[in-house]
């Protein structure tokens, strides 16, 4: 039972236009969202969270939605970059029940110049 | 960023053997540790949760006897592979809390078992 999803195994995007990848969860008791950006054989880096009392957080070329009522959230990235290319997870959690994150699948993401 | 160190970052050893992997908050004191798994092409899974000086709380299906966890201090886990299969070459990945919110992540280490 998948608890986080994300249904898109790959996305291709062009440089300089937006890359939007999804993200859909089950458990409503969720109420902390991380993505993170992964490169093969090494560990994810953090970029960018919200917590469920937001719908919206934004740092530089990335923005993280979230929508509770349809349990969705996504992220932005504009203007996309060759360098953004790899696998993105989106990760939920419960702040007050030891915060473990739960992951998506992963979004492999390719940038194309 | 908060950094967060694996050693090693690449291991092969025999069947039968024990294999350590280090983790180390280089500059934060995690209060909490994790350690994880990644099959090719698959998500991360959580292994086992460690915080400092006491039990790790292992995820279902994960043999403590096997994945050996120390939590020794706010700066240092180490998960122990005892007596390695083929079957436990993997990827692993740790990572580092502080406070309770993000989670930050090693490098990781492929483990290959012969």
């Amino acid at each position: 039972d998948q608890q986080v999803k994300q249904n898109s195994p790959s996305l291709s995007v062009q440089e300089g236009r937006i890359s939007i990848l999804n993200c859909d969860y089950t458990n409503s008791m969720f109420d902390y969202f991380l993505w993170y950006k992964k490169y093969p054989a090494e560990g994810p880096t953090f970029l960018i969270s919200i917590s469920s009392i937001k719908d919206k957080n934004e740092d530089g070329r990335f923005t993280v939605f979230l929508n509770k009522s349809a349990k969705h959230l996504s992220l932005h990235i504009v203007p996309s970059q060759p360098g953004d290319s790899a696998v993105y997870f989106c990760a939920a959690s419960v702040r007050n029940a030891g915060n473990m994150l739960t992951f998506g699948g992963g979004t492999r993401l390719m940038v194309k110049p | 960023g908060a950094v967060v160190s694996q050693h090693p970052s690449r291991v092969i050893c025999k069947s039968g053997t024990s294999v350590k992997i280090e983790c180390r908050s280089l500059d934060f004191q995690a209060t909490t540790m994790f350690w994880y798994r990644q099959f090719p092409k698959q998500s991360l899974m959580l292994m086992a949760t460690s915080n400092e000086g006491s039990k790790a709380t292992y995820e279902q299906g994960v043999e403590k006897d096997k994945f050996l966890i120390n939590h020794a201090s706010l700066t240092l886990s180490t998960l122990t592979v005892t007596s390695a299969h083929p079957e436990d070459s993997s990827f692993y990945i740790c990572s580092a809390r502080m406070g309770t919110d993000t989670q930050y992540f090693g490098p990781g280490t492929r483990l290959t078992v012969l």
